[in-house]
């Protein structure tokens, strides 16, 4: 039972343009929620999260945005730059983060200069 | 070290080996992880450590894995003889102190095990 979905394994965004990444959840307990990056042969890194107490949270050319009643995040990257190129997971936990991390399967990004 | 450091970073076995892989998490964080990515896979959850509390062993495939923290510290996961489909990245992970919003969990560059 995949309760965190990424239901797009790839996605290509030419440079300069917005990449958007989808993440779909089925627990209702979940308030927690991050993204995390990770390139070949490397642990994942986190990079932006959000709780569900707001529904949009922004760092630098990353926005998160969640709706609670579609149970629906999507981190938006603009604009984009090849080094952005990477797999990106979406993660969920519940009790404001004080229970395990429960990840996506992932979307490869891939930049096109 | 500043980050979690995985020993070792590659292993190849024969299938029906026993393996041992080990988590030097951050200093100081309460919470371990172990999760494992398979070829084209997502992260798969193992288990979870978080401070005196009993693990979270629900993510464990067979009884042929196991895991321990001893000290609340280093963390070893171990599978005895091991099979083919158990060929994947092990990751670990830790995070700090739990508080409310924020539970970013540091990463190790993880064990990359072949069984053959």
């Amino acid at each position: 039972d995949q309760q965190v979905k990424q239901n797009s394994p790839s996605l290509s965004v030419q440079e300069g343009r917005i990449s958007i990444l989808n993440c779909d959840y089925t627990n209702s307990m979940f308030d927690y929620f991050l993204w995390y990056k990770k390139y070949p042969a490397e642990g994942p890194t986190f990079l932006i999260s959000i709780s569900s107490i707001k529904d949009k949270n922004e760092d630098g050319r990353f926005t998160v945005f969640l709706n609670k009643s579609a149970k629906h995040l999507s981190l938006h990257i603009v604009p984009s730059q090849p080094g952005d190129s990477a797999v990106y997971f979406c993660a969920a936990s519940h009790n404001f983060g004080n229970e395990k991390l429960t990840f996506g399967t992932g979307t490869r990004l891939t930049i096109i200069p | 070290g500043a980050g979690v450091s995985q020993s070792p970073s590659n292993k190849v076995t024969e299938k029906g080996k026993d393996v041992e892989l080990r988590c030097d998490p951050i200093s100081g964080h309460t919470a371990l992880y172990w999760y494992r990515q398979s070829l084209g896979q997502g992260l798969e959850f193992l288990i979870y450590f978080q401070g005196n509390s009993a693990p979270d062993k629900s993510g464990l495939p067979s009884d042929r894995f196991s895991a321990e923290r001893t000290g609340g510290s280093v963390s070893t996961l171990t599978i005895q003889r091991t099979q083919q489909e158990d060929s994947a990245v092990y990751l670990c992970a830790s995070s700090p102190i739990l508080r409310k919003f924020n539970t970013e969990a540091f990463f190790g560059q993880g064990t990359r095990l072949t069984v053959v």
